[in-house]
């Protein structure tokens, strides 16, 4: 069984500061690793992405990627009220059969406090 | 640009009653279609998985079923409902080949068996 986890928190943090959300996985054959928010109620929306290893960003966003360690993070600076949600790693199934498969992480509230 | 659609967004059904949820995707061809069920407070899980018409996969053994009738629709159902099938439903499309397994999700299904 490939396993995601994920610490499920609650993860708080005040307003500008930055956030640390972390994963690590058992699939050593994994190749492709995601990040995904979701707010209350809602449906999961991708914000990061990253194949290889290192560092990764995209505006207040990092993901950073370890696969000697099979662990991937992401970290969000200046951190808003907004960035509220929970947030779930993805890791893709490895193998010429997988079909795209992901495997999820139970996630990790975050939670931003003014 | 690729959209994907699920309907209802809210359902409430008896115990023992049929369920049809649909979902179907726009501006692409020959996508990978997936059917995720999150409980409550819990992370996804994976239910069937497509990679063309009729054909399907099944991750677990369970009350429910899919059938892909069209390329880009898929459909998630089930001949009696039972209480543990409440949760909320996501369908999720995935291009072919060099996408690296990015999945995209519809708004979801809020069901509710009583």
């Amino acid at each position: 069984q490939k396993e995601v986890e994920q610490n499920s928190g609650p993860l708080s943090v005040p307003e500008g500061a930055i956030a640390s959300l972390n994963c690590t996985y058992s699939d050593r054959g994994s190749q492709s690793f995601f990040w995904y928010r979701q707010y209350s109620g809602k449906s999961p929306e991708l914000i990061m992405f990253i194949y290889s290893n290192g560092d990764k960003e995209d505006g207040r966003f990092t993901a950073q990627l370890n696969k000697a360690s099979q662990y991937v993070s992401l970290l969000i600076r200046d951190s808003q009220p907004s960035d509220s949600a929970t947030y779930l790693c993805a890791v893709n199934a490895a193998g010429g059969t997988s079909y795209g498969k992901l495997t999820f992480g139970q996630g990790t509230i975050l939670t931003v406090h003014p | 640009s690729q959209t994907i659609h699920q309907w209802p967004a809210t359902l409430v059904q008896p115990v023992g009653s049929p369920l049809s949820l649909e979902c179907t995707v726009e501006g692409t061809s020959n996508p990978n279609l997936y059917w995720y069920r999150q409980a409550a407070g819990r992370g996804l899980q994976l239910l069937f998985y497509s990679v063309g018409i009729g054909q399907i996969s099944s991750e677990v053994p369970q009350n429910l079923s899919a059938s892909r009738p069209q390329d880009r629709q898929f459909i998630l159902s089930s001949k009696k409902l039972l209480l543990s099938d409440s949760g909320f439903y996501l369908c999720a499309w995935s291009p072919k080949g060099w996408s690296k397994n990015i999945q995209y999700f519809g708004a979801g299904t809020r069901l509710s068996v009583l």
